[in-house]
């Protein structure tokens, strides 16, 4: 079956550094990958999704800037939490899939952000 | 009001019961509905999908979607404690963009 690799999986930052997530499909070309962003005990929010080639879409509230998103091939994505601060501390999680395969995208393992 | 409502748990049952995982929703233009599982730290595991109303089985897993009253139900049949994790359910129309529950904390006691 399809496969996404996230990593790292765990990191732990100083306020005011950036921190880079990457996100890769294993076994098939990923046209469309989407980062969300989970707290504990909540649901999986959509921060953003890019399409390879083309500047990612943000959702509503999500700091583009803060945020950056690299969609360079169709195996590879990444995040940069640029400037982190604690609040910014989550589980991030990518999911990738080919475009319109509306039957359910496949996860990453997720990355766990502490920002001390 | 949420556009998924699902019940958070924890829900505790003996090993070899039957589970009853539910959600409603409140967007009739929902036509994708989906079953993840995710243990503790990792990334949500698709386990069921379906495509508007009816029933879908796979071993011993079986999802419902009932669209007239905005239902969806993953059953789980001689649950073992191995099936321990958190079930989100997750749904979209016609785009890319699930919306998810905020997912059901089961525990399978041995």
């Amino acid at each position: 079956g399809a496969v996404v690799s996230q990593h790292p999986s765990r990191v732990i930052c100083k306020s005011g550094t950036s921190v880079k997530i990457e996100c890769r499909s294993l076994d098939f070309q990923a046209t469309t990958m989407f980062w969300y962003r989970q707290f504990p005990k909540q649901s999986l929010m959509l921060m953003a999704t890019s399409n390879e080639g083309s500047k990612a879409t943000y959702e509503q509230g999500v700091e583009k800037d803060k945020f950056l998103i690299n969609h360079a091939s169709l195996t590879l994505s990444t995040l940069t939490v640029t400037s982190a601060h604690p609040e910014d501390s989550s589980f991030y999680i990518c999911s990738a899939g080919e475009t319109g395969a509306l039957e359910g995208y496949t996860f990453g393992s997720g990355t766990r952000l502490t920002v001390v | 009001q949420k556009e998924v409502e699902q019940d958070p748990g924890p829900l505790s049952v003996p090993e070899g019961a039957i589970v009853s995982l539910n959600c409603t929703y409140s967007n009739s233009a929902f036509q994708y509905f989906m079953w993840y599982r995710q243990y503790s730290r990792k990334g949500p595991e698709l386990l069921m999908y379906t495509y508007s109303s009816g029933n879908k089985e796979d071993g011993r897993f079986t999802a419902q979607v009932d669209k007239s009253s905005k239902y969806i139900s993953l059953f789980i049949r001689d649950s073992q404690p191995s099936d321990s994790a958190t079930y989100l359910c997750a749904m979209s129309g016609r785009t890319y963009k699930y919306i998810f529950g905020t997912g059901t904390r089961l525990k399978v006691l041995a």
